[in-house]
């Protein structure tokens, strides 16, 4: 099954500042990678998604980098507010898959 | 109305209880998900269901049961609560299908459950 690993599981920067969490996962047929965010008090919500067959992907403030040699995939906040705080979740996954393993969470804190 | 709702909201029981989370979704989405979330463990998939006579364990099934009432309800029980199962519970659903095949979760806002 797929192994998930999450870093870094806490993260705290100043507003206005970069925040990068990288996620690395083990399963080779891995070809769809979302990160989600769980603000305080609800239930995580997609925010961005890439698939294998590109790079990376940009929305706005955010973005995802996917290096799929390496294994490997990042969320990259960049001026960050403090709305952007809270708990940020990998699910690397194959489409056609069955159990949606989550990685362990990034707290992130935007101090202003 | 939320598209995925999960009642109770909050539940305070004690150990040796039969305690039941209830799942709803108005998405009209094949699969169904309960996971559990701990401080620093993130998200743990108990069961999942694809349809309503599918059933599925997850990483984490000992101690607790599903029952998949209809295409649109999912429940999760414990049969006998103890306190390790203190924690915030999540409902998930994602449709078979979707257009861009991406398996998108959406959330219910979650069950915290407290076993004393």
């Amino acid at each position: 099954g797929e192994n998930v690993e999450q870093h870094p599981s806490t993260l705290s920067v100043q507003e206005g500042d970069s925040a990068v969490i990288k996620c690395t996962y083990s399963d080779s047929a891995s070809n769809y990678f979302p990160w989600y965010k769980q603000e305080l008090g609800k239930g995580p919500q997609l925010i961005i998604d890439i698939r294998s067959n590109v790079g990376e992907k940009k929305d706005q403030r955010i973005a995802v980098t996917l290096n799929k040699t390496a294994k490997h995939f990042s969320l990259h906040i960049t001026e960050t507010q403090p709305e952007d705080s809270a708990v940020y979740f990998c699910a690397p996954n194959n489409q056609a898959g069955t159990a949606l393993i989550f990685g362990k969470g990034t707290t992130l804190s935007v101090s202003s | 109305d939320a598209d995925v709702t999960q009642t109770p909201r909050n539940r305070i029981t004690k150990t040796g209880k039969r305690i039941m989370l209830e799942c709803s979704q108005t998405k009209g989405h094949d699969r169904m998900y309960w996971y559990r979330q701990d401080p620093g463990l993130g998200l743990r998939l108990i069961y999942y269901s694809f349809d309503v006579k599918d059933i599925n364990k997850g990483e984490i099934s000992d101690g607790y049961s599903v029952s998949r009432q209809a295409q649109a309800k999912f429940s999760l029980s414990l049969e006998s609560a103890i306190p390790n199962q203190t924690a915030l519970y999540f409902c998930a659903t994602r449709a078979a299908r979707l257009p861009s095949g991406a398996n998108v979760l959406t959330f219910g806002a979650g069950s915290r459950l407290t076993v004393l």
